[in-house]
């Protein structure tokens, strides 16, 4: 089955730091989302890419849809203890149904 | 309510009973998931509905999984049989059609002792 390979598994920052992780794929995408997940929470919606190359914003966070449609990243500026958590990539093939990463877990310093 | 709402948010049973998920997505989307999340791992697709049927089932692990979505809201995920793999937590999804980003419910986490 389909795969992706996020990295890094975890990340250990200081606030105020920036954080950068990302997705790959052995099979081309035609979108990509990023969610967070809190403990006990479902994941929520961070941003959504839909084309290939595009970069986009949420506030402090900055995603991009590779070229080759096989990958993306996210960037958040300026870490809060808030962002502490856990964040999933996703590709969506076409056929509706999402393929998830493995997941990056931040936390965060004070 | 706003967003997904599943129920029961935990549930604890033996090996062997039967189980039932229910999943209310968001008023007006069409486009229903389940996916099963493992600890430690991302979810992981199931069954997809769009309207009543199902568009996608590729992902139930047997035949011991099935779900409906009888009214085209509304979606049910049953177990028969349980087994202790089959512990997780089971997250639902909607979006207003297939195209449209997916909103997660918070999930029920499943025990089979």
């Amino acid at each position: 089955g389909q795969q992706l390979n996020q990295s890094p598994q975890s990340m250990f920052i200081q606030e105020g730091e920036d954080v950068s992780m990302n997705c790959t794929s052995s099979s081309i995408f035609n979108t990509w989302l990023w969610y967070k997940q809190d403990p006990g929470e479902g994941p929520v919606l961070l941003i959504a890419l839909y084309k290939a190359g595009e970069l986009t914003s949420n506030g402090r966070l900055t995603a991009q849809f590779g070229i080759t449609r096989k990958d993306s990243f996210l960037n958040i500026s300026a870490s809060i203890p808030s962002d502490v958590g856990i964040y999933f990539c996703a590709g969506q093939p076409g056929a509706q149904k999402l393929v998830f990463g493995q997941g990056t877990r931040l936390t965060i310093n004070p | 309510g706003a967003g997904v709402s599943q129920t029961p948010s935990n549930k604890v049973t033996e090996k062997g009973k039967y189980v039932e998920l229910r999943c209310d997505p968001i008023s007006g989307h069409t486009a229903l998931y389940w996916y099963r999340q493992s600890l430690g791992q991302g979810p992981e697709f199931l069954i997809y509905f769009q309207g009543t049927g199902a568009a996608d089932d590729s992902g139930l692990p047997n035949d011991r999984f099935f779900a409906v979505r009888p009214e085209g809201s509304v979606s049910t995920l049953k177990i028969q049989r349980t087994e202790r793999g089959d512990s997780a937590v089971y997250l639902c999804a909607s979006s207003l059609n297939g195209n449209q980003p997916q909103h997660f419910g918070d999930g029920t986490r499943l025990s089979i002792l």
